[in-house]
């Protein structure tokens, strides 16, 4: 099974600021597709999970382009280019290259 | 817009059984493969398994392989989850997820609690 590793697990952030959270699966994401499936998602409070970024760098429909994704293999991040209110909540990363496995969460706050 | 409702959450006894459903409205249900994922409270996201738009490919977590099987009628736009021989370990909220290279929509969810 695809372990995946998120660091940090808390992330205190300044409004305005940036914000970065990285992702280590156990094994390379490379699909014999020749795709990377890794996923960001956001948890709200009190909401369901919502898409971000998928296939390491594609922006879902709707979502901010404050919100970027990078990486490659086994190593892959999330940045948030200026912290908003609204960006409170859970960050999770999942991969959906064998079969499914999502990373611990890490958890944003404001200062 | 795309719309996934599930139901059918409850209060079952460790031993018991549940079936989940998922209404889906918005979008072509049978062009999509859907996914079950659940959170137990306080905790993170737990994939327990996916099938394929036309139900012929199937896939679960160990963690409930040979207890939950899934399921779809896509005459009716409904994913299915049927539970048996539920534990403790099984209390979450469960949600279902349209597929599209990964979890893409999400409902809201629905509670099962497995306590005697």
């Amino acid at each position: 099974d695809i372990v995946m590793t998120q660091t940090p697990l808390s992330s205190p952030v300044t409004l305005g600021q940036p914000a970065s959270i990285s992702c280590r699966s156990s094994q390379s994401l490379v699909h014999s597709d020749g795709n990377t499936y890794l996923s960001w998602l956001q948890q709200r409070p009190g909401q369901p999970p919502r898409l971000l970024i998928y296939k390491i760098s594609n922006r879902f429909s709707g979502v901010p382009d404050r919100f970027s994704g990078s990486g490659a293999g086994t190593d892959f991040t999330l940045k948030i280019s200026r912290v908003e209110a609204e960006d409170v909540g859970v960050y999770y990363c999942m991969q959906a290259t064998q079969l499914r496995t999502f990373g611990q969460g890490t958890k944003v706050e404001i200062k | 817009q795309v719309q996934l409702v599930e139901s059918g959450g409850g209060l079952v006894k460790p031993g018991g059984s549940l079936r989940l459903s998922c209404a889906a409205s918005g979008f072509t249900f049978s062009d999509y493969y859907m996914s079950w994922i659940r959170q137990a409270p306080g905790k993170g996201l737990e994939w327990v398994s996916y099938i394929s738009s036309s139900g012929s490919t199937i896939y679960y977590a160990d963690s409930v392989k040979g207890r939950f099987t899934i399921s779809r009628d896509n005459a009716k736009n409904s994913l299915y989850l049927q539970m048996n021989s539920l534990r403790a370990e099984d209390t979450a909220v469960y949600y279902c997820a349209r597929e599209e290279a990964a979890p893409a929509s999400w409902g809201q969810g629905t509670l099962v609690t497995v306590s005697s």
